[in-house]
């Protein structure tokens, strides 16, 4: 499979908890992205990082790239119950315009 | 601006019969994308079009034909529908940044 793989497959935590997701990849990519969906909905964009940067944040999200592990990770710090949903990862494979998605992360923030 | 539109949002269809599925963007974006995702599997890409009257494969073509004849259409057709093809249907487009905005999902059920 071609698919990247996220770590873990679900996540519980308590309201204002931290929360940290992983991604894990296969081919030489230009950027790294990390999408949100809620249930039964479509995702939507958070935040990418490009393959010579290292750290990004935006807001409550911080996303790191390790190029030579050909891994990435997102932290989302002081969580809320409306982060509840599932985390996917995706890649945009160098020298082509396709992209390849993780597994996902279901995160549930319990009030 | 109403981003991403798909239609139709629901679909039953019978073994055999044939569909085409509508995404239409008015972000004057070159490149779309379509999806399905299926339970523990992510998200993967179908086919692609990187300008108008391009398409290309993708991870899973087999079974499915798309035209982008206009730069704010991209159509998705199953021309002898499956079981296996149940699935929720994703249509993307991709911004400048490389970041994707993505369509509230066609869900098909084939009997």
């Amino acid at each position: 499979s071609q698919q990247g793989e996220e770590d873990p497959q679900a996540l519980s935590i308590q309201e204002g908890e931290n929360a940290t997701m992983n991604c894990s990849y296969k081919t030489s990519i230009n950027n790294l992205q990390w999408y949100r969906q809620n249930s039964g909905r479509g995702l939507v964009h958070l935040i990418l990082i490009r393959s010579n940067e290292r750290e990004k944040h935006s807001g409550r999200l911080r996303v790191t790239l390790d190029t030579s592990k050909k891994s990435s990770s997102l932290l989302i710090t002081a969580s809320r119950a409306a982060d509840t949903a599932s985390y996917f990862c995706a890649t945009a494979t160098s020298g082509t315009y396709k992209y390849i998605f993780g597994t996902g992360t279901r995160l549930k923030v319990l009030a | 601006n109403a981003g991403v539109t798909q239609t139709p949002k629901f679909r039953v269809l019978k073994t055999g019969q044939s569909m085409t599925l509508l995404c239409a963007q008015d972000m004057n974006h070159e490149y779309m994308y379509w999806y399905r995702q299926d339970p523990g599997m992510g998200l993967r890409l179908i086919h692609y079009s990187v300008g108008e009257g391009t398409t290309a494969k993708g991870e899973v073509p087999d079974g499915y034909n798309v035209s982008r004849l206009k730069k704010q259409n991209f159509l998705l057709g199953l021309e002898s529908a499956a079981p296996s093809q149940t699935s929720v249907y994703f249509c993307a487009s991709r911004g400048k940044g490389g970041e994707q905005y993505f369509g509230p999902g066609t869900r098909l059920t084939v009997t």
